[in-house]
C-alpha cells in the first residue's frame, strides 16, 4: 500500500542535541511538507518542498532545518536553537503543487525533552 | 494569506444525534476545502472534500456544504456513532502561493456518547 512512513514514533531529546526526524512516501508526490502540532493550536507548517533540491521555510521554521535529497524522503531535523520542541510532527504529501488537492499525512513523531 | 476560522473548538453529543461543525475562510479565491478527521495518536485522514463548484456533497453519514458568497463551510455528521469521536480539521489553500500548501482550522474535538 502507499502511504508516508514517519519514523520514530517517539523520540526524546537531550538539552543541546540535534535530532532528526523521518519521513519517507511512496505516493510519487512531488510536494511535502512538515507541520507541528500543539494541543488547541491546530497545525503550523515549518518548511515544504515543492521538488527535489528545493524547500522553503513555513510560518514557524526557526530552529529547525530540512534536506530534499530525494523525491521520496524529507527529514526534519529539530536543533538544539528549537528551545520548545515538545509536540507532535506530522509529515505530509500532495500530488502536486497545484492547490485543490487533499493531503496525505504519516502518523506522526512524538518529540519529547529528557 | 489565507485565514481559516474553526468553530466549536469542542462537541458533545449523544450517539445516534447529529454534530455539525464550521468553518470560515478569508481568500475568496480558495476553490477546495477538504475536512480531515484525527484519531488519538494518528495522523489526519481525508474524510470528505469539496470544490467551489458545488454547494453539497455526501458521502454516506458525512456531508460538506459550501456558502461561497458568506466564505463559510460545514462539515455534517448525521447519525453519530462512539467511532466518530475524534478531532475534526477544516482547511482551505493558499491560493496565492503555487506550493499547494494549506491553512488548517484549528480543529474540533468531537465526543460522542454512548
Amino acid at each position: 500500500d502507499g502511504g508516508i512512513t514517519q519514523s520514530p514514533k517517539y523520540l526524546f531529546r537531550k538539552e543541546g542535541q540535534n535530532v532528526t526526524l523521518s519521513c519517507e512516501q511512496n505516493l510519487n508526490h512531488d510536494a511535502m511538507y512538515w507541520y507541528r502540532q500543539d494541543p488547541g493550536q491546530g497545525l503550523r507548517l515549518i518548511y515544504y518542498s515543492q521538488i527535489v533540491n528545493d524547500f522553503q521555510k513555513g510560518d514557524i521554521a526557526e530552529g529547525y532545518s530540512v534536506s530534499r535529497e530525494k523525491k521520496e524522503s524529507f527529514p526534519l531535523t529539530v536543533t538544539s536553537a528549537q528551545k520548545n520542541p515538545t509536540a507532535f510532527y506530522l509529515c505530509a504529501s500532495t500530488l502536486s503543487t497545484v492547490s485543490n488537492q487533499p493531503q496525505h499525512f504519516g502518523d506522526g513523531t512524538r518529540l519529547s525533552i529528557l | 494569506g489565507e485565514n481559516v476560522e474553526q468553530h466549536p473548538s469542542t462537541l458533545s453529543v449523544q450517539e445516534g444525534d447529529s454534530a455539525v461543525i464550521k468553518c470560515t475562510y478569508s481568500d475568496s479565491a480558495s476553490n477546495y476545502f477538504p475536512w480531515y478527521k484525527q484519531e488519538l495518536g494518528k495522523g489526519p485522514q481525508l474524510i470528505i472534500d469539496i470544490r467551489s463548484n458545488v454547494g453539497e456533497k455526501k458521502d454516506q453519514r458525512i456531508a460538506v456544504t459550501l456558502n461561497k458568497t458568506a466564505k463559510h463551510f460545514s462539515l455534517h455528521i448525521t447519525e453519530t456513532q462512539p467511532e466518530d469521536s475524534a478531532v475534526y480539521f477544516c482547511a482551505a489553500p493558499n491560493p496565492d502561493t503555487n506550493a499547494g500548501k494549506s491553512t488548517f482550522g484549528d480543529g474540533t474535538t468531537l465526543t460522542v456518547k454512548p
